[in-house]
């Protein structure tokens, strides 16, 4: 069956870095894109970014972009999340989810991991 | 970038209603829309994607109907289990913007 698992969450403070890990099972991760989501505490969902399943696309949303960085490695099924220069307001758990369709970007996430809280706070 | 907005906020109701949650883009998506289920402390599940196509293992009490810019789910017969929180999601563009989500509450 499909998993997916997060790591690399934890506190850190304003302007440091921190890479979040998925770890993927159960499906030929190489034929899909991967999502990253988060939710600050108490609030809704927020799309981060997206990366094809060969890697060579990826989009950020306007709150990150120029800040994470999303990447993979198909080798060992494993999808990560640089974040760099991070504010108080990234605060959130991140989710990792698969695309529904092979080798589709243009996708809603149909399998999501448990998250993975990360906390910006001086 | 597309905006998502859904009503109600808080939908409080009984075992047995029917609930219908409406979904509006600020542009046409045609229907590229995802329903979204969510419990505390857990991740979103897919319930309904292009709009009305019920994901595998979905109960057939969730329905999704609509496209361009208007869009509902409707759950025909509430159960204990369907009490949550549900977004919509577009992914017509890559902002794959979220709805605020509704919390839907026991009566």
């Amino acid at each position: 069956q499909v998993q997916l698992v997060e790591s690399g969450g934890g506190v850190v403070q304003p302007g440091r870095s921190l890479r979040l890990s998925c770890a993927a099972s159960g499906f030929t991760f190489s034929s899909y894109g991967m999502h990253w989501v988060r939710q600050a505490p108490g609030k809704g969902l927020e799309w981060v970014a997206v990366i094809s399943y060969d890697g060579r696309n990826k989009y950020y949303a306007d709150s990150v972009k120029g800040r994470f960085t999303i990447s993979r490695d198909n080798s060992k099924n494993s999808l990560f999340l640089q974040l760099d220069s991070l504010r108080t307001e990234d605060t959130a758990v991140y989710y990792c989810a698969k695309t529904a369709m092979v080798f589709a970007v243009l996708q809603p996430g149909d399998y999501w991991g448990q998250g993975t809280l990360v906390t910006v706070s001086s | 970038d597309i905006q998502m907005t859904q009503s109600p906020s808080t939908l409080s109701a009984s075992v047995g209603d029917r609930v219908t949650i409406t979904c509006r883009a600020s542009q046409r998506i045609t229907s590229w829309l995802a329903w979204y289920q969510q419990k505390p402390g857990k991740a979103p599940k897919l319930l309904i994607y292009k709009a009305s196509s019920l994901q595998n293992g979905v109960p057939s009490r969730f329905s999704g109907s609509g496209s361009g810019t208007e869009f509902t789910l409707t759950i025909s017969s509430l159960q204990p289990d369907d009490f949550a929180t549900y977004y919509c999601q577009q992914y017509n563009s890559f902002s794959y913007s979220f709805g605020q989500g509704t919390k839907v509450e026991i009566k």
